[in-house]
């Protein structure tokens, strides 16, 4: 099961800011890794958005930010465009008695009203 | 630009087992700090990281089904192979191929293949 939480679902009308976060705990988030961000439209492969908390990726509008704090991150969106709308992803590493693996978060829906 | 692609849709009984390989360019796969792996997702679920490969041969798996994985490369041919043993109807979902780069993260993905497990 995923060990990041996230908000099922969040929405915002056209050119508002919303906001997603990514819970996590000691091992992962709290341990120091980063948290990164990925943005999956319906039949597509997931696109990476944000890696290593707040760094965009060449071609990723700078209207996406990230930031991270303690055990949790957040992304935000601001200037909501309806090509926005898609299932949203946070990721980071744990290390624990489990060992050491790669881990998203719940996922969230974002919808533009 | 490193690019991955996954084999076509595929059906397997349950209790068979799945291979899945990927082949992939630009980029080898012969040095320690490069990684390929695979994720999957189940219809209307979320992302879950299977396995990984790095070039010095170490390998990763998720914990829940590390009995049931076995990741391995092929340097020459730019290809790395999942198994999975005794597919269950819960394991239908989308896998993808993976770059992992940097500071634990994928910057690039396949366009995912649909494996469906029915008898």
């Amino acid at each position: 099961q995923s060990v990041l939480t996230q908000p099922p679902s969040v929405s915002g009308a056209p050119g508002q800011r919303v906001t997603i976060s990514c819970t996590g705990s000691s091992s992962n988030i709290g341990a120091g890794y980063n948290v990164h961000w990925y943005q999956h439209l319906p039949g597509t492969a997931p696109k990476l958005l944000i890696y290593d908390n707040n760094n965009r990726p060449s071609g990723v509008p700078d209207r996406f930010s990230g930031s991270k704090s303690g055990t949790s991150a957040s992304l935000a969106i601001s200037g909501l465009q309806a090509e926005d709308e898609a299932d949203y992803y946070c990721q980071s590493y744990d290390t624990s008695l489990s060992g050491r693996f790669y881990v998203f978060g719940t996922g969230t829906t974002v919808a533009v009203l | 630009q490193i690019t991955l692609k996954e084999p076509g849709p595929t059906l397997v009984k349950p209790t068979e087992t799945l291979t899945l390989t990927c082949t992939f360019s630009g980029v080898s796969l012969s040095s320690s700090g490069v990684g390929v792996g695979w994720i999957r997702q189940p219809p209307g679920k979320a992302l879950e990281w299977l396995a990984l490969i790095y070039g010095d041969d170490v390998k990763r798996y998720r914990p829940s089904l590390r009995s049931r994985l076995t990741i391995t490369k092929d340097t020459s041919k730019n290809q790395v192979v999942l198994t999975m043993i005794n597919m269950d109807p819960v394991d239908t979902a989308t896998y993808y191929c993976v770059h992992r780069r940097g500071n634990y993260y994928f910057d690039s993905w396949g366009p995912g293949s649909l494996v469906t497990v029915s008898s």
